[in-house]
């Protein structure tokens, strides 16, 4: 069936660079998503990208994905205390995007 | 933006009873709304489809007996938790789907609500 893998931790000083990485399985996904977590908060959708694409930047983020090998990352520049967080990935299994499959998130962690 | 609430956000209830957590899209009018369940450091598992106006659709392995959901208005979605037992404590979150830009579909999720069955 459709899996979702994400690394489990990411560890970053502020300032620098984070890029978090998932692999898919279902090519034939449609729309790729990137969301944040909060403790104890729902999910925040940061961005996402059209499976037709190669990349998408929004401000200090940068979505690459690479179709041949499913894979996609998430680029976070200057990364800030704030982002701390758990990001999930998800893959649309429908045409329209409304049947995601999530990763099991990878957890930031952000140092000053 | 499109905001959904949860409410209640936290509810401790007792083995043997019954808990309902409404999900409303505030801003904006949700034909489609999902329940998912999220256990600790684990990821969101969809649970069901809720659609306005006809019967829920529950993926594999979900009890819809048990889970019972309800989408009575474009603006809200209950699901109530029946009989419930420790094992149904979790982390539950709802979304409500809203056409975003480039006619591409976006799912806006609520704030979540942990229930404690004791």
């Amino acid at each position: 069936g459709e899996d979702v893998e994400q690394s489990l931790f990411l560890s970053v000083r502020e300032g620098d660079s984070s890029v978090i990485n998932c692999t898919y399985t279902d090519s034939s996904s449609t729309y790729l998503y990137w969301y944040k977590q909060e403790p104890g908060a729902g999910l925040q959708l940061l961005t996402y990208i059209f499976s037709n694409m190669d990349m998408k930047q929004d401000q200090r983020l940068t979505v690459l994905l690479n179709k041949k090998d499913k894979h996609l990352s998430l680029r976070i520049a200057d990364t800030q205390t704030g982002d701390s967080a758990i990001y999930f990935c998800a893959e649309s299994i429908n045409q329209a995007g409304t049947a995601l499959i999530f990763g099991k998130g990878t957890t930031l962690s952000v140092s000053s | 933006g499109a905001v959904v609430s949860q409410h209640p956000s936290w509810v401790i209830c007792k083995s043997g009873t019954s808990v309902k957590i409404e999900c409303r899209s505030l801003d904006f009018q949700a034909t489609t709304m999902f329940w998912y369940r999220q256990f600790p450091k684990q990821s969101l598992m969809l649970m069901a489809t809720s659609n306005e106006g006809s019967k829920a659709t529950y993926e594999q392995g979900v009890e819809k007996d048990k889970f019972l959901i309800n989408h009575a208005s474009l603006t809200l979605s209950t699901l109530t938790v029946t009989s419930a037992h420790p094992e149904d404590s979790s982390f539950y979150i709802c979304s409500a789907l809203a056409l975003g830009l480039a006619s591409s579909y976006e799912q806006y999720f609520g704030p979540g609500t942990r229930l404690t069955v004791t």
